[in-house]
């Protein structure tokens, strides 16, 4: 079955650590995107990848890193500067970047700072 | 800056009773227009989305939206709402002139009362 995997589910950090949240798709999809969820605030935009090799800042890329050396891997890199990292965690990705192509999710990674 | 809001926080309903939850949207023109739904600790899927056209749009799992262009509003409705629909429901909009991001709303969390 086609579809968005990351891994792991839940993660626990330690303050000063650095923690690497994996995605992955098999749909052929050229657009990844990473999302921060928190309660009450909707999902907000860390990075996006139109293509391979290529990504973007989203609104709260403060403390975050990625990489897309592969077409279906999209790995969110949280680093010791992100100060409340603490979160739920959504890749999601879609055909191509455009306006009017339904983005596709995975089921999240639950990053704990302990 | 362009907005979604959702004014109900959270909504309590009874099984079989019916559904609408309220989608606003700030943006001078007319945006693409989306519903998602969040099981817990889950993904995102798509209900259902309007690009142009029809104004009622039908999706899936029995839901249908309508978009008002005077109200500036997505409201998205069922008739008759089974124990399975509680869940998180998130409206979002896509600007024609921002083809890579997604505005999410804050969410409206349904509680299904059998």
């Amino acid at each position: 079955d086609g579809g968005i995997t990351q891994s792991p589910k839940y993660l626990f950090r330690k303050e000063g650590q650095n923690v690497t949240l994996s995605c992955e798709q098999n749909l052929n999809h050229d657009a990844m995107y990473w999302y921060r969820q928190d309660p009450g605030q909707g999902l907000r935009l860390i990075y996006y990848s139109q293509i391979v090799n290529d990504f973007q800042k989203g609104d709260i890329a403060e403390g975050y890193s990625v990489s897309r050396e592969k077409k279906e891997s999209f790995p969110l890199t949280v680093t010791s500067a992100q100060k409340n990292p603490t979160a739920f965690y959504l890749c999601a990705s879609s055909i191509f970047a455009g306006s009017h192509n339904e983005q596709f999710f995975g089921p999240g990674t639950r990053l704990t700072v302990l | 800056a362009q907005s979604v809001t959702q004014p109900d926080i959270h909504i309590t309903v009874s099984e079989g009773a019916s559904l609408e939850l309220r989608c606003n949207y700030s943006y001078g023109a007319t945006p693409y227009l989306f519903w998602y739904v969040q099981s817990p600790g889950q993904g995102l899927q798509l209900l259902l989305k309007y690009f142009s056209g029809d104004t009622l749009v039908q999706g899936i799992k029995g839901f249908e939206a309508e978009f008002k262009r005077s109200q500036s509003s997505f409201n998205l409705r069922k008739p008759s709402v089974h124990w399975s629909d509680a869940a998180e429901y998130f409206c979002a909009v896509v600007t024609k002139t921002s083809y890579d991001k997604v505005i999410f709303g804050p969410g409206t969390s349904l509680s299904v009362i059998p």
